[in-house]
């Protein structure tokens, strides 16, 4: 079952910070973080492991509530290039696949 | 420099024929990954492979296929029984089993079916 992501959107002005939430109605093994602008591939931000391990980029961070399931993403005082569509994917037990959440659009301005 | 591939970047395909978009990986990757993306939408999963002559239905299988005769390459075949098939189709790979291992996307096919 696909993850839920909110908001949907953000605007933000440079510097500002925002938070994304990745919410899953099961148990998570792991959840992943990407960041795609308008016609590109995604790209890598993110790992989080059940357990607490992590993996990825180091400006960005994050959070996983497995207890919760669910996980956030931490943009803190944004730049012009986090502009894109965040999309966080996720391993549950039952699945040995990523499914992908609908995406957060995030605008980031001057 | 290592990385994916998919040709063509841009393809028109008259209603009724089928379509195979490519897609080659030099990473030295074992899984390799189909998804589609719809305006405004995320990535569904339509198949993936874990080796080499093995593949799983995803999501979205229904009028789609694929092969795995080589690592380095997991061909999608979009068939006409596959009712909407303008989309965004974009291909990744993972050093091994994905839960443990980001995946590398390559550039998309955009397919726009006439």
């Amino acid at each position: 079952q696909q993850p839920v992501q909110s908001p949907q959107a953000v605007i933000l002005r440079e510097g500002e910070d925002a938070v994304i939430n990745c919410s899953s109605s099961k148990a998570l093994y792991s959840v992943h973080w990407y960041r795609q602008k308008h016609g590109e591939a995604p790209v890598f931000l993110m790992i989080l492991l059940k357990g607490g391990e992590q993996k990825g980029h180091d400006k960005i961070s994050a959070s996983f509530n497995e207890k919760k399931q669910q996980s956030s993403l931490y943009l803190t005082a944004s730049q012009l290039s986090y502009s894109g569509t965040y999309f966080c994917g996720t391993f549950t037990g039952t699945a040995s696949k990523l499914t992908f959440g609908t995406g957060t659009r995030l605008q980031v301005t001057l | 420099d290592g990385g994916i591939t998919q040709s063509p970047k841009y393809l028109f395909r008259k209603e009724g024929q089928n379509v195979t978009l490519s897609c080659e990986q030099n990473l030295n990757h074992d899984a390799m990954y189909w998804y589609r993306q719809d305006p405004g939408q995320g990535l569904r999963l339509i198949y993936y492979s874990q080796i080499v002559n093995d593949f799983q239905k995803g999501d979205i299988a229904e009028g789609y296929s694929v092969s795995r005769e080589k690592k380095e390459s997991f061909p999608l075949t979009v068939t006409s029984a596959q009712k909407n098939p303008t989309a965004f189709y974009l291909c990744a790979s993972s050093k091994g089993q994905g839960v443990y291992n980001e995946q590398f996307f390559g550039p998309g096919t955009r397919l726009t079916v006439l």
